[in-house]
Parts: structure tokens; C-alpha cells; sequence
């Protein structure tokens, strides 16, 4: 069946520290892929995505993700974290004629 | 450009009471619908999504409906609220069932 597992429920970093969530998937296929961010009580905004090409993926606010396939992960990074980086952010996986499935999420804490 | 609308924005609903939130896009047609609810500190579910007018598929059995009257009118309902009804629904839209979606603002939704 296909899935999407975020493995990191919450990730607390430094402001200015580097920042990697995870994001790994199942599917029979090369799928769709997304990021997602989400602000407390506001709707989800695309940070970036891939549909093929060049498997580093670069996106807005600084974020990039990186596909590899033979790891079926798609990773979300930014160098330096700004406190207003702190939200929950979701991966997300289309194929075919499936409709796009959402991971868990995983929350991120920036400390001063 | 394309936009989408959700109201209310904050609902408090006595349980056992009916429930209609209202999405609504601008500016595409004959885009994919869908509904999602978000418990406090859980992920995205879908509830609902369609395809067209008058289609709904539903993810996981419940309480709630969804219609779809217009092209981009997109309605959830209840006839009865429960306390487990309670979270933050979100409606969005795409242009094809496997790429990216679009999200509305989000109806924080109490039943007490």
C-alpha cells in the first residue's frame, strides 16, 4: 500500500542551525513530491516540489529537498534556521491517478 | 489568479447540532475538491474529495457528507455533531488528482 512516513513527530533546533526533516515513501513507482508548511491556525503553503529532473529541488524561504530514489526519500533542509521558520511542515506523495497522500508532520521548535 | 475561500473561519457548535462549512474557489474550473480535518496535534485526514459536480468519495466513514451543488462550491455537513467532530478543517483544490493542492484559510471547528 502506499504510504508516507515523516519519523520525526517534533525536531527542536537553534536559530541560525542547520535543519533536516525526513521524509521517506512507498510507492511502486517515481511519485510526485511535496513539502508543505503550516503556520498555527492557517492552511498549508507549498514550500517546493518535484516531478522529475534534477533531483535537488529548490524552494521559497531558503528550503531545498533532495530526491533519491534508491532511499525512496525526499528530505527537506535549510542551512541556517530563522525563528520564524517554527511551524509544522508535511510531506506528500502523488502517483498516477491517485489523489496526494500527506505524512504525519513533523513540528519544528527554534530556540533563541 | 486562482483563489479559495473557506467560512467560517471559528465555529462553536453545541453536539447534536447540524454543521455546513462552505468552500468555494475562484479563478479555475473544474478543479478536484477536497476536505481534510486536523485533530489538535495529529495530521492531515481526508475526509472527502471530488472529482466533478455531484461526484463525492468519501475516505472514511463518519458522520459527515460532502456536496459539491457547483463547479467550485464544495459543502461539508452533519445532521448530528459529535465532541470528536471538533478540529480544523481544511478545503482544497487542484488542477489533476496527483499534483499539488491548494488550501483554503481553515475552519477551527468546537463542539462542546
Amino acid at each position: 500500500a502506499q504510504s508516507v512516513t515523516q519519523p520525526d513527530i517534533h525536531i527542536t533546533v537553534s536559530e541560525g542551525a542547520s535543519l533536516e526533516l525526513r521524509c521517506n515513501y512507498s510507492y511502486g513507482a517515481t511519485p510526485y513530491l511535496f513539502w508543505y508548511v503550516q503556520s498555527p491556525g492557517q492552511g498549508l503553503q507549498l514550500l517546493l516540489k518535484y516531478f522529475s529532473g534534477d533531483t535537488l529541488v529548490q524552494g521559497i524561504k531558503g528550503f531545498e529537498a533532495e530526491f533519491k530514489r534508491s532511499q525512496s526519500s525526499f528530505n527537506l533542509r535549510k542551512p541556517s534556521v530563522h525563528w520564524s521558520d517554527a511551524a509544522e511542515y508535511f510531506c506528500a506523495v502523488g502517483e498516477g491517478n491517485n489523489d496526494m497522500r500527506f505524512g504525519a508532520g513533523t513540528r519544528l521548535t527554534v530556540k533563541p | 489568479s486562482q483563489t479559495i475561500h473557506q467560512w467560517p473561519a471559528t465555529l462553536v457548535q453545541p453536539v447534536g447540532s447540524p454543521l455546513s462549512l462552505e468552500c468555494t474557489v475562484e479563478g479555475t474550473s473544474n478543479p478536484n475538491l477536497y476536505w481534510y480535518r486536523q485533530a489538535a496535534g495529529r495530521g492531515l485526514q481526508l475526509l472527502f474529495y471530488s472529482v466533478g459536480i455531484g461526484q463525492i468519495s468519501s475516505e472514511v466513514p463518519q458522520n459527515l457528507s460532502a456536496s459539491r451543488p457547483q463547479d467550485r462550491q464544495f459543502i461539508l455537513s452533519s445532521k448530528k455533531l459529535l465532541l470528536s467532530d471538533s478540529g480544523f478543517y481544511l478545503c482544497a483544490w487542484s488542477v489533476i488528482s496527483y499534483n499539488e493542492q491548494f488550501f483554503g484559510p481553515g475552519t477551527r471547528l468546537t463542539v462542546l
